[in-house]
């Protein structure tokens, strides 16, 4: 069975920085592209980046282009954000999801639970 | 940027029903199309894919239609546990999902 889980969120200043992890398994980590979404309180989801199965593919939208950064540690099966420079509007569940194929689609079959980031003075 | 826009943005409906949500693409995703259910406090879960796939274990009162630049979600006949939020999703470029439509059972 597929299982993601999240961590690393919490509370930061604007302007801070945060390092948000995902551990995978139940599925062959290299075999997958994986996506962030997020969700702020009581809004939609929105699409934050993404990265193809071999690591050498990412992508961003345009919100978090040059503050975040996606990788992934493949001898650990762990997924990663780097976001820098945050911002009260980064104030959101995040959730780590899985997608169909190595190629990276924006197609999304498992999604974890999410980690919270809260971001305040 | 792709904008995805749903209608209704809420709906109240019976058990039995048959519910049918649009979504409307700002330009032509071909068929790059999914829809997602999310209760409340939970994850969302994959319903729907390439506008008319029907994930694995997913319901068969679930169905999705369109192409291009105007899909629908339908559930055939409303159940107690189909409440909840759907959102649509397109992966044509990049990846945007609608505002959502939040389902509720009268």
């Amino acid at each position: 069975e597929v299982h993601l889980l999240e961590s690393g969120g919490g509370f930061v200043q604007p302007g801070g920085s945060l390092r948000l992890s995902c551990a995978v398994s139940g599925f062959t980590f290299t075999n997958y592209a994986m996506s962030w979404v997020r969700q702020a309180p009581g809004k939609g989801l929105e699409w934050v980046s993404g990265i193809s199965g071999s690591g050498r593919y990412t992508s961003y939208a345009d919100s978090v282009k040059g503050r975040f950064t996606i990788s992934r540690d493949i001898s650990r099966n762990t997924l990663y954000l780097q976001m820098n420079s945050l911002r009260a509007e980064d104030t959101a569940v995040y959730h780590c999801v899985k997608g169909n194929s190595s190629a990276w689609s924006g197609l999304m079959d498992v999604w974890g639970k999410g980690t919270t980031v809260t971001v305040s003075s | 940027d792709i904008q995805m826009t749903q209608s209704p943005s809420t709906l109240s409906a019976s058990v039995g029903d048959r519910v049918t949500i649009t979504c409307r693409a700002s330009q032509s995703i071909s068929n790059w199309l999914a829809w997602y259910q999310q209760k409340p406090g939970k994850a969302p879960h994959l319903l729907i894919y390439k506008a008319s796939s029907l994930e694995s274990g997913v319901p068969s009162r679930f169905s999705g239609s369109g192409s291009g630049t105007e899909f629908t979600l339908t559930i055939s006949s409303l159940q107690p546990d189909d409440f909840g939020t759907y959102y649509c999703q397109q992966y044509n470029l990049y990846s945007t999902f609608g505002q959502g439509t939040k389902v509720e059972i009268k």
